[in-house]
């Protein structure tokens, strides 16, 4: 399966514990995508990054949530210190390169649930 | 702020009709507008558009978009009930990489 893969498909933290969750992009794409979605509502852009390089973070909250994509190994976004608010599920998308012309293709995403 | 609005928000039909999704946007700098399925799992592409007029099509879905008046609409010919899903609109707008997407439309096809 050459698709976007991330893991866990769910993840469930008390509050206060760190989630961690991982992401590999499509074979040959190396721009990746974060976005999390809320129950009813649309997803929300959080950060772009290239290899080893954090390209736009506007999207992301200022304090707990970070990002990373190494020159080896999948991109992780991890949260600190989690609080209910944050369960929510946050995919993944990957795409050949940047800009309008390429589409982002997702993964299926992870499911957090902070209790 | 970059806003996309999808309507209607929920849609049962029966299998064999036509339906029309419908996504408007206002934005700075549009680029290219996408249209997503999105099953219990990863939204897959559908489409993804960038000019007035000319209509995108796949089997029973097409898409087309207008840029005067801001909007695309998604259609879906002879539902069957494996279309049963939330249909998402994205537009990406200027050099950002990133999507605006809207909330989506829950189509939901009955027997």
């Amino acid at each position: 399966n050459a698709g976007v893969m991330q893991n866990p498909r769910h993840l469930v933290r008390r509050r206060g514990q760190e989630a961690r969750l991982r992401c590999s992009p499509m074979k040959g794409h190396s721009h990746v995508y974060w976005y999390r979605q809320l129950p009813e509502e649309g997803l929300k852009f959080m950060v772009y990054l290239q290899k080893e390089n954090i390209i736009d973070e506007s999207g992301m909250p200022k304090e707990r949530f970070s990002a990373e994509f190494p020159k080896e190994g999948p991109s992780i976004l991890r949260i600190q210190q989690v609080v209910r608010g944050d369960s929510a599920a946050y995919f993944c998308a990957s795409s050949l390169s940047q800009g309008p012309s390429y589409e982002q293709y997702f993964g299926p995403g992870t499911r957090l649930t902070v209790t | 702020e970059d806003k996309v609005v999808q309507s209607p928000l929920s849609l049962v039909v029966h299998e064999g009709d036509t339906v029309t999704l419908n996504c408007s946007y206002e934005v700075t700098n549009f680029r290219s507008l996408l249209w997503y399925k999105q099953e219990k799992k990863a939204p897959t592409f559908l489409f993804m558009l960038t000019s007035s007029g000319i209509e995108k099509k796949s089997g029973r879905l097409s898409s087309i978009l207008d840029k005067k008046e801001l909007f695309s609409i998604l259609n879906i010919t002879a539902t069957q009930t494996g279309d049963s899903a939330v249909y998402l609109c994205a537009v990406h707008t200027g050099t950002a990489s990133k999507l605006t997407f809207g909330t989506g439309t829950r189509l939901q096809v009955t027997l």
